[in-house]
């Protein structure tokens, strides 16, 4: 059971390029979610899931794209990415029918765009 | 909106010293929860302790605590025994429910206070 994985751990952007941010959960979870954290910051919402299909935006969606095909992946598409978007990127999920209502957050994803 | 405020960057404690850090949050919500997430420098979120806002007896797990006060919408955290891989940054998370009834949240982060236990 490997959790919340999230790819690549690391990547470095030119100012209008594009790139998929990976994340697959192993836990059978409905709920996935999208933060992203800013240095010397807490993390903020961009975008959430509640099943596949099924997409929703949070507090700062303006830049990225998200789709979720199936249960177990939620890609975060960025689009002509900017210096504003560099930052350390989670992705998490949780179990609808947890009353614990705990996520479950991966390792974390660092882009600087440069 | 909610916010949520932690007035103390860093702090630093001796090993085996207990330590208490700070959490305030603003919300008209009656029903959320509260939590505190430990950050290693590997980035790893990890949830430390959870409090739900209708129970009134603080949470507690092994050594670490909480001292909820929800008239004054205040929510500390108490590590006692601090042990030198208890240094990390510590947030505190507000979450209410996406949708009423359900168990989709939105976390809310305060900027975190770094925490350094030495030896």
């Amino acid at each position: 059971n490997a959790g919340v994985t999230q790819t690549p751990k690391f990547r470095i952007l030119k100012i209008g390029q594009s790139m998929t941010l990976q994340c697959t959960q192993d836990m059978n979870h409905n709920y996935m979610y999208w933060y992203r954290q800013d240095p010397g910051m807490g993390l903020k919402l961009i975008y959430y899931s509640v099943g596949a299909g099924i997409t929703d935006k949070g507090e700062v969606p303006n830049g990225y794209n998200v789709s979720r095909s199936t249960t177990e992946d939620f890609p975060l598409r960025l689009e002509l990415a900017a210096p504003s978007q560099t930052s350390v990127y989670f992705c998490a999920s949780s179990y609808p029918y947890d009353r614990v209502v705990e996520q479950f957050f991966g390792p974390g994803t660092r882009l600087t765009v440069l | 909106a909610q916010t949520v405020t932690q007035s103390q960057p860093e702090m630093s404690v001796q090993e085996a010293e207990t330590v208490t850090l700070s959490c305030t949050y603003d919300t008209s919500e009656s029903n959320y929860y509260l939590f505190w997430y430990k950050q290693p420098p590997s980035r790893q979120m990890i949830l430390v302790i959870r409090q739900e806002a209708y129970k009134q007896q603080n949470a507690t797990e092994n050594r670490f605590s909480v001292n909820f006060q929800k008239a004054a919408k205040s929510f500390s955290l108490k590590i006692s025994d601090s042990q030198l891989g208890d240094t990390a940054m510590y947030f505190c998370a507000f979450m209410k429910p996406i949708y009423r009834g359900s168990t989709l949240g939105r976390l809310y982060f305060g900027r975190g206070t770094q925490l350094t236990v030495w030896p």
